[in-house]
Formats: C-alpha cells, structure tokens, sequence
C-alpha cells in the first residue's frame, strides 16, 4: 500500500554511464516530481510534471531527462553519469487544487553514487 | 545568498525540552510555509503548514510566521527522543505554489 514507491533503492554505477529511476505512485495525484539531495541533505526540485506535462524544468544538465508514460509514472533517465551527480533522489507527488499549497507526498528516496 | 537559510545544527536537547527551529527568506512572494521531518534514510513528511503570517499548533508542535521579518519558527513542546530527525523548512510563493524551495534542513537529536 506504498503511496509514492521508487525503484531501485540502491545505485552504483561508473562515471560515464546512463541509469534510470523510476517511480510510480497510487494516490491518484495529477503531478509528480523529481528532487535532488546533496550530502549536506539540500533538497532541490529538478523537473515536475502535472498530467503528463512539464511544468517545472529547474536549471539541470541536459543529461537529465524526465519521462512520464502517465499520470502515475515519473521515471528520470541519467545520461553520461558523472560524480556530481552522486545524490539521493527523491521523487514526489501532490493533488494540484488551483492557486493553492498542495501537499507533496515523497517516496523514500534512491541513493544513486557513482563511482 | 541562497532563497532560505536554516542553521544545518546539529542540534542535541534533553528529552522535555522545548526546541526551536528557524527559518529566514529573501523571497517577499513567499506565501505558504512548511515544515517537514525527515528520518535517516526516509523521504520527508509534512509536518505543518502555514498560510501567511500567524501561528499555527498542532499537539507538541507551533509553527510561527513572521512575514514583517521573513522568519519562521518550528516549536516542539515536550520533545521526545522520537523527535530526533532533519527537519526541514520550505515555501512557496501563490504565483507558483508547487515550486517549493527547502532550507537544508537542521538535523535535530533529543537525548533520553
């Protein structure tokens, strides 16, 4: 009964290489995120998407690139790996009503270091 | 200078303590103020959320607003050790209420 599930867990990979995150979630949000988490825990939104669009694109480099097949799926594909982008991901999910804060529900991360 | 400052702690109190966390902001547009808790190795949760200026409580836990001073402040009455997390401020402002942007977090430890 996971609301926001992310896979995998774990990810060690090369310098170099291309790696995906997926996530998925079942609370029947319309939007979805990806976030970045350096080692001193500073967490910064990347990319959103509600209903299948973009609508947040944050200054990251080209080799990153959100892909959403629905409105229940927010994968992130990594090209050309390098070791700044070691980090904990977080993708994330809220309902968005109008103008208005919408609580942002967040899956439990992917610990991605590259080697 | 970034958008939201936090003291990254740490932060260690006695159990029965009253803690006080903080939060400052350059972003006038800042509207909605939240605070989310963050276990070692978890995603962060919503804690409480603020609307404005004003106070807010919720059983242990009092968010503060001062938007005068662009301050907010997490209060945590009778502090347990299972309090003991990162804890997270964020805002938004109304024109773009899903971009939130998060201080870095003050990593909170209460000794039993």
């Amino acid at each position: 009964d996971t609301a926001v599930s992310q896979t995998p867990k774990y990810l060690v990979t090369q310098m170099g290489n291309d790696k995906s995150i997926k996530c998925e979630q079942n609370l029947g949000h319309d939007t979805m995120y990806w976030y970045k988490q350096d080692s001193k825990k500073f967490l910064k939104i990347m990319f959103s998407y509600n209903n299948k669009e973009l609508i947040i694109n944050e200054t990251v480099p080209n080799r990153f690139s959100p892909k959403s097949p629905d409105k229940a799926h927010l994968n992130l594909h990594i090209n050309s790996l390098e070791l700044g982008d070691s980090a904990v991901y977080f993708c994330a999910s809220s309902q968005i009503r109008g103008r208005t804060y919408n609580e942002q529900f967040f899956g439990p991360g992917t610990r991605l270091t590259v080697l | 200078q970034k958008e939201v400052e936090q003291d990254p702690g740490p932060l260690s109190v006695p159990e029965g303590a009253i803690v006080s966390l903080n939060c400052t902001y350059s972003n006038s547009a800042f509207q909605y103020f939240m605070w989310y808790r963050q276990y070692s190795r978890k995603g962060p949760e919503l804690l409480m959320y603020t609307y404005s200026s004003g106070n807010k409580e919720d059983g242990r836990f009092t968010a503060q607003v001062d938007k005068s001073s662009k301050y907010i402040s997490l209060f945590i009455r009778d502090s347990q050790p299972s309090d003991s997390a990162t804890y997270l401020c964020a805002m938004s402002a109304a024109s773009s209420a899903s971009k939130i942007i998060f201080g870095s977090g003050t990593r909170l430890s209460i000794r039993p």
